[in-house]
């Protein structure tokens, strides 16, 4: 199986930051890769898929980047709704597989 | 507006078996495959299964090969797993969701729970 590691696993930053998460596969994935954010008690979202192509209703404020094994998830200027867990998830094999996921804190 | 429910959650006992439901709305359901996604209690999603429009081709994470079962019936416009001989680690809330590569809508999920 693909595995991704997510760094760093958590993260506190302030209201304006700009903040980077990475995710880095075990193997090639091309741009086979999304970004998903998790808040408590609600499903996930997808933000990002196929590495950097921005999900309709996501602000531009989240951007992705990336090919093969590396891979960022950047946003420009946290808001204070943006406080949550995100999570990459790669698709380009069986059984798909996500990272263990990044919490973004408030400072 | 589209929406995923999921139902059929609960208290099972090791061993036991559950058959969970997943019932769409606000799309054309046959024309997109959907997913089976968990997590468990404080953890991280884990992809669990997913089939085709037609229910030709279904795909599943290797701890949950002969245990569960997915299928759909696109008549009743519905989604569903059949989870046989339960284990404590498969303890969680079950998500299904719509997409092949990248899931873009989502249910709020059902809780599983197996303890004896």
């Amino acid at each position: 199986d693909i595995q991704l590691t997510q760094s760093p696993s958590s993260v506190s930053a302030s209201v304006g930051d700009r903040v980077t998460i990475t995710c880095r596969a075990s193997q090639g994935i091309s741009n086979w890769l999304a970004w998903y954010q998790q808040k408590p008690g609600n499903a996930p979202k997808l933000l990002i898929y196929a590495a950097s192509s921005l999900h309709p209703g996501v602000p531009s404020r989240f951007s992705g980047s990336g090919s093969g094994t590396d891979f960022t998830l950047t946003i420009s200027s946290l808001q204070p709704e943006d406080f949550a867990t995100y999570y990459c998830q790669q698709a380009n094999t069986f059984p798909y597989t996500f990272g263990q996921g990044t919490k973004l804190e408030i400072k | 507006e589209v929406h995923l429910v999921e139902s059929g959650g609960g208290l099972v006992q090791p061993g036991g078996s559950l058959r969970l439901s997943c019932s769409a709305s606000g799309f054309t359901f046959t024309n997109y495959l959907i997913a089976w996604v968990r997590q468990a209690p404080g953890k991280g999603l884990e992809w669990v299964a997913n089939i085709k429009q037609d229910g030709s081709e279904k795909y599943y994470v290797d701890s949950v090969k002969g245990r569960f079962t997915i299928s759909r019936d696109n008549a009743k416009i519905s989604l569903f797993l059949q989870m046989n001989s339960l284990r404590v680690e498969d303890t969680a809330v079950y998500y299904c969701a719509r997409g092949y590569s990248y899931m873009d809508v989502w249910g709020k999920g059902t809780t599983v729970t197996v303890s004896s």
